[in-house]
């Protein structure tokens, strides 16, 4: 199995742009995905194969990839943005792993 | 409209049986895989396991194979989760949610179940 590393936290203030990583050896090989969870509630996907956003996600939130990192950048921070933040993703054997979780808040 | 909505908060003592539920609607429950995730009190996501409605087919994570079960009955919708013999620290909130096809992420969740375990 591999272990998926984030941030504890990250820190911005509003209109600031934050980014969030997720780095693992696997993750040039494998997608990843990000998911966004505000306090009791269920998460909610914000993007998966690396950069692709679903509908309905603002333009804001991007992602990227280089090496075995994946980065989530939400540009111009806005107050409802504050949430943990997981990534995801999954290896050759059929496991999915979650990275520990990122705390964004918005200053 | 996806929905997938999960069986109420349970409150169950050590060593007791427990099964929950989610049941999906809005799409073709046999054709996408269905999986779990725990979410321990103040902690991040941990996947535990997926099942395909269509065969049965079923894959664990190695921190949960044998201590949990997960099925899913397609003549209903339902996909499940399962414990023998529960333990304190298997307290926790738990999502289902649904695979998004051949790629590995989950598209949709429900809204969670919380699992108190104590005596």
């Amino acid at each position: 199995s591999y272990e998926l590393t984030q941030p504890p936290s990250v820190s911005v203030s509003p209109g600031q742009t934050a980014r969030i990583t997720c780095s693992a050896d696997v993750l040039p090989k494998q997608y990843a995905c990000w998911y966004q969870q505000k306090p009791g509630q269920a998460p909610v996907l914000v993007i998966y194969k690396d950069t692709e956003r679903p509908s309905g996600i603002p333009e804001r939130f991007s992602g990227s990839t280089s090496g075995t990192t994946v980065t989530l950048t939400i540009s111009g921070v806005q107050a409802e943005d504050e949430a943990d933040y997981h990534c995801q993703s999954g290896d050759s054997s059929g496991t999915w792993v979650f990275g520990g979780g990122t705390k964004l808040t918005v200053l | 409209e996806v929905q997938l909505v999960q069986s109420g908060a349970e409150v169950k003592k050590p060593g007791e049986s427990l099964k929950i539920s989610c049941q999906a609607s809005g799409y073709s429950f046999s054709s996408y895989w269905i999986g779990w995730v725990r979410q321990m009190p103040g902690k991040g996501l941990e996947w535990m396991g997926i099942v395909y409605p269509g065969d049965s087919d079923t894959r664990y994570s190695p921190s949960f194979e044998g201590q949990v079960t997960i099925s899913a009955d397609k003549s209903i919708s339902t996909a499940y989760l399962q414990w023998s013999s529960l333990k304190a620290s298997d307290t926790a909130m738990y999502y289902c949610a649904r695979r998004a096809g051949v790629l590995k992420y989950f598209d949709h969740w429900g809204q969670g179940t919380q699992v108190t375990v104590s005596s």
